[in-house]
């Protein structure tokens, strides 16, 4: 499958621990994307990258989040010191962005996190 | 700043016939639409996408979709519908500007196709 993985698909943690999410998008995708989905809601844009470099954080992403990518390929979001308020569905996605590209983005099926 | 509103948390349409989903939206210049359907357990999936040109744009699964600038709307259709389609539907839109924007998505409108 050449889509979009995400690594783990879910994840039970206790609040004040740390989490990791990994996610590989399409190989020739340059850009990529991490939302947050909660019930009842659209995803919520968090953070994205083109290539390597974070081109743009949302205020959703407070300092407890950091997200890197460091070779341009696969990402990592960290949530330090969780929160209950941070369970939720975290999404990835990739698209090919040139000039004048639409956006359309590939989403992964999302890591979904439960904090006790 | 750019933002969708799906007015139904809910449609639901008897298996052959027509439906819509509805989608308004605000931003400022001329936006891309999108129309994106999760399914139980899945990522969200593409459906079909208005960037310029026919307001009709027709996609994936015998979707289209009709984009009304005077309404600022992008209504979801199909002619017939079939119980698969019942899943969660998202409309999300994009300003275009220098550098580029990220999506910004519905709350979603779930559809229930009854056989």
């Amino acid at each position: 499958d050449t889509g979009v993985s995400q690594d783990p698909r879910h994840k039970i943690t206790k609040r004040g621990q740390n989490v990791t999410f990994r996610c590989d998008p399409i190989s020739e995708h340059n850009r990529l994307y991490w939302y947050r989905q909660t019930l009842g809601q659209g995803p919520e844009f968090l953070t994205y990258f083109q290539n390597e470099a974070q081109l743009e954080k949302s205020r959703l992403l407070s300092d407890r989040f950091s997200a890197e990518r460091p070779k341009g390929s696969f990402s990592t979001l960290e949530i330090q010191r969780t929160e209950q308020g941070d369970s939720a569905m975290y999404l990835c996605a990739s698209s090919l962005w040139t000039s004048g590209e639409s956006g359309e983005l590939f989403f992964g099926e999302g890591s979904r996190l439960t904090v006790l | 700043a750019q933002s969708v509103a799906q007015p139904e948390d809910q449609v639901k349409v008897a298996e052959g016939n027509p439906l819509t989903v509805k989608c308004t939206y605000s931003v400022s210049g001329n936006p891309y639409l999108f129309w994106y359907v999760q399914y139980p357990n899945r990522g969200l999936q593409f459906l079909l996408k208005y960037i310029t040109g026919d307001n009709l744009v027709k996609g994936s699964y015998g979707f289209e979709a009709e984009f009304n600038k005077s309404q600022t709307s992008f209504h979801l259709k199909k002619p017939s519908a079939l119980v698969s389609d019942s899943a969660l539907y998202f409309c999300a839109v994009r300003e275009p500007r220098s550098g580029n924007t990220p999506l910004v998505f519905g709350k979603g409108t779930r559809l229930s196709v009854i056989a």
